[in-house]
């Protein structure tokens, strides 16, 4: 069975970069489609974006250019560079398996953007 | 982006009560709805994908259905285990969007 674990820094500071990576389990990323989500009280669950194994990218227009995926696959890992951040990147962000309709998650971890 | 019509936001009920929850979705969407189910500090866990196919391993008193863009998921027999809250969420259309959500209480 596949496991998700994301890791990161637990406080940003404003204006600067959210850097996520998520380690997979159980499972080649050279295999399928991985995805990025989020959920704040505010916005509610909020797809950020997908990576394919081979490389495809596709990105909510809502992050207006601020987002960039990329993957390693000497480390099965998948990671997530959300620049510019506010306040309003506050939330839970959880790595997920699957392009557009998620089937198993990472636990999630909270980010706080915060000076 | 398709926006998704999550009612009601929440809701109360007992054990054994069979509960409904709808969604309706602002276009076409074809069956392509999955439903989740969060528990405090956890992550969603997929229940229903395809509008109506049960997940491995999710028991049968969960079911749901569709009628153009109008989706029901239903609970029938609710169990202590299945106060949560509830999210549809389409897959048709990209970027994929989420209903509001629907917290299943103990009345």
């Amino acid at each position: 069975q596949v496991q998700l674990q994301e890791s990161g820094p637990g406080l940003v500071k404003p204006s600067e970069t959210l850097s996520l990576t998520c380690t997979v389990s159980g499972d080649s990323i050279s295999s399928f489609y991985w995805s990025w989500i989020r959920q704040s009280p505010e916005k509610g669950l909020e797809w950020i974006g997908y990576i394919s194994y081979t490389g495809t990218m596709n990105y909510n227009p809502s992050l207006m250019g601020r987002v960039t995926m990329s993957l390693d696959t000497s480390k099965n890992q998948f990671s997530l560079n959300l620049a510019s951040v506010t306040t309003a990147d506050t939330a839970v962000y959880y790595c997920t398996r699957g392009k557009a309709s998620p089937y198993d998650w990472g636990q999630g971890t909270l980010v706080t953007v915060s000076s | 982006d398709v926006h998704m019509t999550q009612s009601p936001s929440s809701l109360s009920a007992s054990v054994g009560d069979r509960i409904t929850i709808t969604c309706q979705a602002s276009q076409d969407i074809r069956s392509s709805l999955n439903w989740f189910q969060q528990k405090p500090g956890k992550a969603p866990k997929l229940l229903i994908y395809g509008a109506s196919n049960l997940e491995t391993g999710v028991p049968s008193r969960f079911s749901g259905r569709f009628s153009g863009t109008d989706f029901t998921f239903t609970i029938s027999g609710l169990q202590p285990e299945d106060f949560a809250t509830y999210y549809c969420q389409q897959y048709d259309n990209l970027p994929p969007t989420f209903g509001g959500g629907t917290k299943v209480e103990i009345k």
